[in-house]
């Protein structure tokens, strides 16, 4: 059984740019959520998708945002990139929503803002 | 608010030695704590989940954590630790009902094993 799917691995993108990553989770998941990791944040919540609706949203700028597809893949944007948006994001399905569902992580899109 | 706190940014042990990575938690509700591992350049991968079935879980790799409710913690060990357990590790928390899958992380512990 395929894993969570991120692409692309890596990302180099200039300051202003808009950038997209994509998520593909497993198959029959229908819950997607996007986290960022950076070394002075840590992990931090982004929002999370079910069955293409936003359920929860982590506290960011508007420049960030996401969407889910009927298929559950979900793909994240974030605009006018900022220095501060490199980071490792990373996105996590489970099958169902509620506090004891699993959540399995992609191996992540590391983007570097130069 | 549910929040975890992991005491000590960096452990060190030698191989065959005891695991002890803390982990406190703060939550207004009952909370839902899992631990996850996480090797260089890669994503999380979950090492066990406690849900209020039994106070001591037991995880892949050997690894088990004990929620102890008077002390907050829910600290992950493992009896002898191997090379291969060299990894930042993170505990995080779900309680908030209505709050979905989202999970709150502590800041990791990163394991350092010596030979």
């Amino acid at each position: 059984k395929a894993g969570v799917t991120q692409t692309p691995r890596y990302l180099i993108k200039t300051r202003g740019q808009q950038v997209t990553l994509s998520c593909s989770p497993i198959s029959g998941h229908r819950s997607v959520s996007w986290y960022q990791q950076t070394p002075g944040q840590g992990l931090q919540f982004l929002f999370e998708y079910f069955s293409e609706t936003q359920r929860n949203k982590g506290n960011f700028p508007g420049r960030f945002s996401g969407r889910q597809f009927s298929n559950s893949r979900s793909e994240m944007n974030v605009s006018t990139l900022e220095l501060g948006d490199s980071a490792l994001y990373l996105c996590a399905s489970s099958l169902r929503t509620g506090k004891e569902a699993e959540a399995f992580f992609g191996q992540g899109t590391r983007l570097t803002v130069v | 608010a549910q929040s975890v706190t992991q005491l000590g940014s960096h452990v060190s042990v030698s191989e065959g030695a005891l695991v002890l990575l803390r982990c406190n938690y703060s939550s207004s509700v009952p909370p839902y704590l899992f631990w996850y591992v996480q090797y260089p350049n890669q994503g999380l991968q979950l090492l066990l989940k406690y849900t209020s079935a039994a106070t001591l879980v037991k995880g892949i790799n050997g690894f088990e954590a004990e929620f102890k409710k008077s002390e907050t913690s829910f600290h992950l060990t493992k009896p002898s630790a191997h090379m291969s357990d060299a990894a930042e590790y993170f505990c995080a928390v779900r309680g908030l009902t209505g709050g979905g899958n989202k999970l709150t992380f502590g800041t990791g512990t990163q394991l350092k094993v010596e030979l």
